[in-house]
Parts: structure tokens; C-alpha cells; sequence
């Protein structure tokens, strides 16, 4: 089946740490995006790439860091920059073909301990 | 600076109807979509306006006005599983995808 794999689920760090979250695809879709969600609230965009080799920062990119080097992969970099990580992070990926759908994948918890 | 504004809570009654309020100022505009989360999941897709006018998929309907920068989400013969945020999101000139706050819909017996 097609759709969008995040891995790990649950993702535990330590401080001073950088964590890789993995984003991976199998729609064909050219777009996709990276949120970061905290409890009770709403969906912020940390970064997003429209074609292979090119991404944009969206509005809270500072302590991240993003690769786009094949299209079916997007992975995230949670750096020891970022000072309040503890989130639930969410990747997306969007087709024109779709009717610009987006499909998100199931998420992954990281917790700062 | 780009937004989108929605209610941040609703409660209605198992089988009534609910309206969910968008509006949005953003950098250009492409289409208006809705998504639905349920407490610890990722969101799931529910519609996407490109054009003005309602687009209906069973018993979630969805209306886009670009000239009022409007958009809202009815929900029909509400469910106690309809009880989840909802989000409206704007894809802007730049393919950028940008959510609103979210809406917490309670759906009581």
C-alpha cells in the first residue's frame, strides 16, 4: 500500500543530542513538509521541499536541520540547538495528481529527558 | 504576516449539524483544505477547495469563498466519533502549507 512512514514512534533525548527523524515515501509525491505539533495545539511548519535537492525554511526552523536527497525520503534533524524539542513531530507529503491531498504519516513522539 | 483564524471549541448534539469557520490572510492562495485529528494521532484529510463553492463527501460538506477569504467545514448527522480537532489549512503561493490553530469539536449523546 502506498502512504508515508515515520520512524521511530517513540524517540527519547538526552540533552545535547542530535536525533535524526526518518520520513519516507512511496506516493511519488514531489512535496513534503515537516510539523511540529505541542499538546493542545496547532500545526507549525519547520521545514518544507518542493522538488529533490531544495527545501525551504518554514516558520519555527531554528535547532532543525533537513536533507532532500532522493524524493521518496525527507528526514529531520532535531539539533542540540533546539532548546524546547519535545514535541510530536508529523511529516506530510503533498501530489498535484491527488488533487493536492496531503497525507501525513503517523507521527513520531520525542521527549527530552 | 500569514493566518487563519477558526473557533478554538464547539460542542453540539449527537445527529445535529455543526458549521466550522475558517478565514485566512495569506501570501497568494491555492486551496483550502480540512483535516481531522483525533487526540494522539496524525491528522487525516477530509476535503480541499480549490475553487468558490461546496464540495461534498458524505456527511462532511465544505465551502470556499476566495473573494471573502472564507472557508467552513459542515459536518451533518453528527457521531460521537466526530468528537476530534479539525483544522483548516491554506496552501499559499509558495506551496507552502500553513494550519490554523484548530477547532475542538464535542459531539455530546
Amino acid at each position: 500500500d502506498g502512504g508515508i512512514t515515520q520512524s521511530p514512534k517513540y524517540l527519547f533525548r538526552k540533552e545535547g543530542q542530535n536525533v535524526t527523524l526518518s520520513c519516507e515515501q512511496n506516493l511519488n509525491h514531489d512535496a513534503m513538509y515537516w510539523y511540529r505539533q505541542d499538546p493542545g495545539q496547532g500545526l507549525r511548519l519547520i521545514y518544507y521541499s518542493q522538488i529533490v535537492n531544495d527545501f525551504q525554511k518554514g516558520d519555527i526552523a531554528e535547532g532543525y536541520s533537513v536533507s532532500r536527497e532522493k524524493k521518496e525520503s525527507f528526514p529531520l534533524t532535531v539539533t542540540s540547538a533546539q532548546k524546547n524539542p519535545t514535541a510530536f513531530y508529523l511529516c506530510a507529503s503533498r501530489g498535484q495528481s491527488s488533487g493536492n491531498t496531503i497525507y501525513f504519516g503517523e507521527g513520531s513522539w520525542l521527549t527530552v529527558v | 504576516g500569514q493566518s487563519l483564524e477558526q473557533p478554538s471549541e464547539v460542542t453540539a448534539v449527537e445527529g445535529a449539524i455543526v458549521q466550522i469557520n475558517c478565514t485566512y490572510q495569506t501570501s497568494g492562495f491555492y486551496g483550502l483544505s480540512w483535516y481531522q485529528q483525533h487526540d494522539g494521532g496524525a491528522p487525516t484529510f477530509l476535503s480541499y477547495n480549490g475553487l468558490d463553492g461546496l464540495e461534498e463527501t458524505g456527511r462532511f460538506s465544505s465551502f470556499l469563498s476566495r473573494s471573502d477569504s472564507y472557508g467552513y467545514l459542515l459536518l451533518q448527522e453528527l457521531q460521537m466519533k466526530d468528537s476530534a480537532s479539525y483544522f483548516c489549512a491554506v496552501l499559499d503561493s509558495s506551496y507552502k502549507l500553513i494550519f490554523g490553530s484548530g477547532t475542538r469539536l464535542l459531539v455530546r449523546p
